[in-house]
């Protein structure tokens, strides 16, 4: 596609409940971020993707967070047993070969959690 | 930890005003960007400068480097109300794998 797409853009969920974000990034774009934005704050890393290089899982707040991604296709962010303080926009980003330049964001996915 | 951090946190200004937006950061960069939010929305590309650039310009955007103090600003010329929006530097750290690191943004507000 033209952008990147994130999906859903909203998710309620309950308490306890999983969740998997979907991140379908720019074609060829190697490098993938998510990020984490609660309302009102700024972006908070939680893993990056290179090519088939391993992930930077450094940001991922705990073990119920992870991700995957497969070579430059898309990426899913899975948070387990979802906790109230887990609601949040999260937010997917992609950028071309050259590791500098401009990231391409996505509009995000906006989970509550009851 | 955020290795931008912008200041003022909030701005509110009149249309037509100039303004002003900063960056503090604690590391060695490759580059700087910034980026904007409007609300509910992804962020958006503004403009990059280098390591080795002290002043860029973009249309209304004027984007000033001091490695020395390792400090970034931001002009909007001319507000709009349409430039109401967080705006957040990002650095993009020499030696860093992971690359662009944001600040907490500072959140505009232009008066019509």
């Amino acid at each position: 596609g033209a952008g990147v797409s994130q999906s859903p853009s909203n998710k309620v969920t309950e308490k306890g409940k999983d969740v998997e974000l979907r991140c379908d990034p720019i074609s060829g774009h190697t490098a993938l971020y998510w990020y984490r934005q609660r309302l009102g704050q700024g972006l908070e890393f939680l893993i990056y993707f290179q090519g088939n290089s391993a992930p930077d899982k450094s940001g991922l707040p705990s073990d119920r967070f992870s991700a995957e991604r497969t070579g430059e296709s898309v990426s899913t962010l899975t948070i387990q047993r979802t906790q109230q303080e887990d609601s949040a926009v999260y937010l997917c980003a992609t950028r071309g070969g050259r590791n500098t330049g401009e990231l391409f964001f996505g509009e995000g996915s906006r989970l509550t959690v009851l | 930890s955020q290795q931008g951090e912008e200041d003022p946190q909030a701005l509110s200004i009149q249309e037509g005003e100039n303004a002003t937006m900063n960056c503090s950061y604690k590391t060695s960069i490759n580059n700087l960007q910034w980026y904007r939010q409007n609300s509910g929305r992804g962020l958006v590309h503004l403009i990059l400068i280098r390591s080795n650039e002290r002043e860029k310009h973009s249309g209304r955007l004027r984007v000033t480097l001091d490695t020395s103090k390792k400090s970034s600003s931001l002009l909007i010329t001319a507000s709009r109300a349409a430039d109401t929006a967080s705006y957040f530097c990002a650095t993009d750290a020499v030696g860093s794998a992971r690359q662009l690191t944001f600040g907490s943004g500072t959140q505009l507000t232009v008066l019509p």
